[in-house]
Formats: structure tokens, sequence, C-alpha cells
């Protein structure tokens, strides 16, 4: 059973362009969640998806952010019009229930950055 | 919210126990202890969870105080591979996100 896979593992994108990070949750795992780390911080929320709903977006920037879990494929953070800000690691954790009483498996991240 | 307070770093020496604390004084009766480890350039990797009673498993154990307000993550014989940033983390409403601090950075020395 292949683990959380992300991709790309490094991605590099000017101002203004389009960036979109995919994520393959575990077999069976219903649940994924987003978060983004920036240099030398701990890991923020960004959002919560289960397949085709989004549950929980109260982490993610209002505007140029979106995320995506159709029925079939990854799930996918879009984010429109990157600024250097943007720059960054982020991470897609998947379960097979809600993360309250059971482990979160982590891919290795997407680095996003904006040149 | 709620919060979760760490040092930011200690360090051990290999085969010694470690004991990492963490403070959450404002924890709520349904918010759930997590402890994950993140590795240099690698993604958070899960160690143990628990809500009010101690927890072990094979990589470590979690040690929860009577009125869960603090938690320890004990690692018996520390190893150079787990030289990592160790974060406590509490579960929060009805979805179960993830609220990270900035976590323990432990060394380890041979």
């Amino acid at each position: 059973n292949a683990g959380v896979m992300q991709n790309p593992r490094h991605l590099v994108r000017r101002r203004g362009q389009e960036a979109r990070l995919r994520c393959s949750p575990m077999k069976g795992h219903s649940h994924v969640y987003w978060y983004r780390q920036l240099p030398e911080e701990g890991l923020k929320f960004m959002v919560y998806l289960q397949k085709e709903n989004i549950i929980d977006e109260s982490g993610m920037p209002k505007e140029r952010f979106s995320a995506e879990f159709p029925k079939e494929g990854p799930s996918i953070l879009r984010i429109q019009q990157v600024v250097r800000g943007d720059s960054a690691a982020y991470f897609c954790a998947s379960s097979p229930f809600s993360t309250g009483n059971t482990e979160a498996f982590f891919g290795q991240g997407t680095r996003l950055t904006v040149v | 919210d709620a919060k979760t307070t760490q040092p930011n770093s200690m360090e051990s020496n290999e085969e010694e126990p470690v004991h990492l604390p963490c403070n959450h004084s404002t924890i709520s009766g349904t918010d759930y202890i997590h402890w994950y480890r993140q590795l240099p350039s690698q993604g958070p990797e899960y160690v143990i969870h628990g809500l009010t009673s101690n927890v072990n498993n094979r990589m470590a154990s979690l040690a929860i105080a009577e009125d869960r307000k603090s938690s320890t993550l004990i690692l018996h014989r520390a190893t150079l591979r787990d030289a990592a940033v160790y974060y406590c983390i509490l579960t929060s409403g009805n979805n179960r996100k993830l609220i990270w601090g900035l976590g323990t950075s432990l060394a380890v020395n041979p």
C-alpha cells in the first residue's frame, strides 16, 4: 500500500503564474487535509476535504487559493497568480476518518518557489 | 483553538531516555493530544496520540497529566534517527484538524 503521494516534489513558478499541487491519498482514505509550512515555522491548516466535498476551508486565503477532491483522481490545491509570499512547503495528509482519534499520514510535500 | 507550549530545543545522548514536555492548559474535553515528528526536508510522521490515559506503542510512550493540561512524550532509548522536530498537537473542532505549534527540535549526540 503506497503512502500519500504528492507531486511535484519541487515546483518553481514566476509571479503571476498558476501552481497546481497534487495529492493522492492512501488507498481507502477519503479524508484529505492540506497544510502549509513557511520556513522555520510549524504547519498551518489550510483545508479539509472529503470525497467531492470541502468540509472546512477556514485556513485557506479567500482569494487565489482553491482545493478539490474529485470522485476520481487526486486532490488538487490550486494557487492562481502566485506571489512571492506563497513560497512554502505544502503538505497533504490523509486518514480513513477525521484525525481526532486516528493518525494522519503525510506526503513528502511540494516545495513551491515563486521567483 | 487550544494552543500548546513546548521548549524550543532539547538535547539527548544516544541510547538514553528522552522526555519531551508539552503544556496545553486550555485543552477542551474532546481534544486529543497528538505527537508528530518531522525530519529535515520530510513530511511529518505520526508518533502517538491519546485522550486521557497513558499510551504506549513501538515508537514511544505518552504520559498525560490527570488534569490533561500537560503531557510528556517519552522516547525510551534515543537513536541518531530520532533527531527531529517534535510537535505536540491538539485536534480541534468537529473535523479534527491538527493545530500545530513550533515544536521542539531534538538533537541526539552520539
